[in-house]
């Protein structure tokens, strides 16, 4: 039982430059989540999907598109790559996006924008 | 406007003896509370949780104490072990389900 599966674990881009990070999730969970990490920053919420056919922004949105693929898969994409993107980036599923917020996380994306 | 405080980024321990780990909020309005584990290379696993009706919460060597009128979150781990050096995440939610963060404390517990 995978639980949350990310890929690539990293990437090094030019600005400028795209990509998408893959997410998918073998627990049959309805809600995933995007999040960086940034030193001395904690992990902020970039983009959420409540359910399949549905997505909403979180608090650090700008630069980045997402796409709930279907229940299990949730990608984030950089359109054009900046350096101020240079981050490790989680990915996240829950049962559901009411009640208790527990949070199952992928191992993370580590991202370099040179 | 942080609305969720960790303001020791770091803590240092000897193994046996407690840790407490400390975190502080804003808006009254969250309601349920969790901490988070991370390892280097890993993603956050999730530890404990409370809720706001309750003040307490206890799961083998780690309990939760929340005191909603200070809004402080509180983490203690007893006895500490060397396995448990790590950085921890409080994370807190509301009405609007999604997470807030905190920035995290590291703690490192010695031999």
């Amino acid at each position: 039982n995978a639980g949350v599966t990310q890929t690539p674990k990293f990437q090094v881009l030019k600005t400028g430059q795209s990509m998408t990070l893959q997410c998918a999730q073998d627990m049959n969970h309805n809600s995933m989540y995007w999040y960086r990490q940034d030193p001395g920053m904690g992990l902020r919420l970039i983009y959420y999907s409540a359910s399949e056919g549905t997505t909403d922004k979180g608090e650090v949105p700008n630069g980045y598109n997402v796409s709930r693929l279907n229940k299990r898969e949730f990608s984030l994409r950089l359109e054009s790559a900046a350096p101020s993107q240079t981050s490790v980036y989680f990915c996240a599923s829950s049962v559901s996006g009411k009640g208790t917020g527990e949070l199952f996380f992928g191992e993370g994306s580590r991202l370099t924008v040179l | 406007d942080q609305q969720v405080k960790q303001n020791s980024p770091s803590l240092s321990v000897q193994e046996g003896r407690i840790s407490i780990l400390n975190c502080d909020y804003t808006n009254s309005m969250f309601d349920y509370f969790l901490w988070y584990k991370k390892y280097p290379a890993e993603g956050p696993t999730f530890l404990i949780s409370i809720s706001s009706i309750k003040d307490k919460n206890e799961d083998g060597r780690f309990t939760v104490f929340l005191n909603k009128s200070a809004k402080h979150l509180s983490l203690h781990i007893v006895p500490s072990q060397p396995g448990d050096s790590a950085v921890y995440f409080c994370a807190l939610t509301g009405a609007n389900s999604k997470l807030t963060f905190g920035k995290g404390i590291t703690l490192s517990v010695r031999p």
